[in-house]
């Protein structure tokens, strides 16, 4: 059974940083490219970021482009994102999925949230 | 790159069929075949129920069916049920290994 468990979320102040995690098990980590989504409070999905497989190609949506950073351990089975220069609107659930790209995300964590405020 | 168009809400009694609306452009829902559907309870993880515009996922029932048309996609729930209550998202590859979700819909078992 595919199991992703997100973990670091947090009160951060505007302009901080946070390092999330998510433990992978159940299937061949290395093999499966990997992604984050996140939702913000009352509002819908939005995806954030994705990683291939080795970890050799990364993509970020606009709104986190330069200030996230995703990245992968494959010895670790672990997947994170790097967030820095916190912003309020950055406030949300995050949940790393299991997929990218054409491919469908079909498996999903629980969600680790980061609050961002003074 | 906007969120793909979806209603806010839709319901339906128990029995009934509802059908959810996902609308983008040539650029996203309507220049690839790779849109899926994702079901969402709240506190929970979301879980996937189409892929590839009308693939079912082993597990999830066929009364979920999906279907395109041009720029728009759409989620079909035949017999509804009080456990499909949740909100719902459409979701397209958009090029250069991006994806745009839509905005979501809340379904409501009346």
């Amino acid at each position: 059974e595919v199991q992703l468990l997100e973990s670091g979320g947090g009160l951060v102040q505007p302009g901080g940083s946070l390092r999330l995690s998510c433990a992978a098990s159940g299937f061949i980590f290395s093999n499966y490219a990997m992604s984050w989504v996140r939702q913000a409070p009352g509002k819908g999905l939005e995806w954030v970021s994705s990683i291939s497989g080795t970890g050799g190609n990364t993509f970020y949506a606009d709104s986190v482009k330069g200030r996230f950073t995703i990245s992968r351990d494959n010895a670790k089975n672990t997947l994170y994102l790097q967030v820095n220069s916190l912003r309020a609107d950055d406030t949300a659930v995050y949940y790393c999925a299991k997929g990218w790209s054409s491919f469908p995300l079909d498996s999903w964590g629980q969600g680790t949230l980061v609050t961002v405020s003074s | 790159q906007s969120a793909p168009t979806q209603p806010r809400s839709v319901s339906g009694s128990p029995g009934q069929s509802v059908t959810i609306s996902c609308t983008g452009t040539s650029s996203d829902v309507g220049g690839y075949n790779y849109l899926s559907w994702y079901q969402h309870h709240p506190g929970k993880a979301p879980k996937l129920m189409i892929f590839d515009v009308n693939k079912r996922p082993s597990g999830v029932p066929d009364r979920f069916s999906g279907s395109k048309s041009g720029n728009t996609a759409s989620l079909t729930i035949s017999g509804l049920q009080g456990e499909d209550e949740a909100d719902y998202y459409c979701c397209s590859y958009a090029g250069s290994s991006t994806v745009v979700f839509g905005g979501g819909t809340k379904v409501t078992v009346l």
